[in-house]
């Protein structure tokens, strides 16, 4: 699976958008972007995943650059249940083996 | 809650002596994954099941630890003469895969071991 680069923390606005950057420049033709994020004391949680066109859920939306080498997910309206660790994970899907975790970006959404 | 429980949720034992955690993953999961995690890392796999196989395992998985998934459904993982080296959070997680549909892991909780 392709690496990653995140930032290693960042800060948001209650209530406003969280924009979090990832890098995945290695990134090859049939690998997809996930973004899982881990509260703290809890197992992590899968959010989104990408493969070239954006995406939207009820948790978040994906942008994907066109060349795929970085992405973005953005949390419209952070709260403050939001603080979190966000991993962005590039693998295979339909493969249904591990993922690998890089450090992440903390994530802290201040009142 | 994901679905997916870990028992039990922290343990304490003392260096030398083995443990065993159990993980119930959401019923029609076919895969199940074990993953350790140490303060300020991310996740490192450990090792996976299909339904009652064991296809990988990682080289984190020394010959002290077993992990076994006798009938396909919960899974244990128990290590032997621990160390404190393995004080860790242990997570298990599963996933359904069925040909070419989207399999995201659902991660329990975690059993947190410290070894003194």
């Amino acid at each position: 699976d392709a690496k990653t680069t995140q930032p290693p923390s960042m800060d948001c606005a209650e209530g406003r958008a969280a924009n979090l950057p990832c890098n995945h420049s290695t990134i090859s033709g049939n690998e997809y972007v996930y973004w899982y994020r881990q509260i703290h004391s809890q197992g992590p949680q899968y959010i989104i995943h990408g493969l070239k066109n954006n995406e939207t859920n009820e948790m978040a939306s994906l942008i994907i650059t066109e060349d795929r080498k970085s992405s973005t997910l953005i949390l419209p309206h952070a709260t403050l249940r939001d603080t979190a660790v966000y991993y962005c994970i590039v693998r295979v899907t339909n493969a249904g083996n591990m993922l690998t975790f890089g450090g992440g970006t903390r994530l802290m959404v201040k009142p | 809650d994901t679905g997916v429980s870990q028992d039990p949720r922290h343990k304490i034992t003392k260096r030398g002596q083995n443990v065993t955690f159990r993980c119930d993953p959401i019923s029609e999961h076919n895969r199940l994954y074990w993953y350790r995690q140490t303060l300020g890392q991310g996740p490192e796999f450990l090792t996976y099941f299909q339904n009652e196989a064991q296809l990988e395992k990682s080289r984190l998985l020394s010959d002290r630890f077993s992990a076994e998934r006798p009938k396909g459904s919960f899974s244990t993982l128990e290590i032997q003469r621990t160390e404190q080296g393995d004080s860790a959070m242990y997570l298990c997680a599963s996933s359904r895969v069925q040909g070419q549909g989207l399999n995201e892991q659902y991660f329990g909780p975690g059993t947190r071991l410290t070894v003194t």
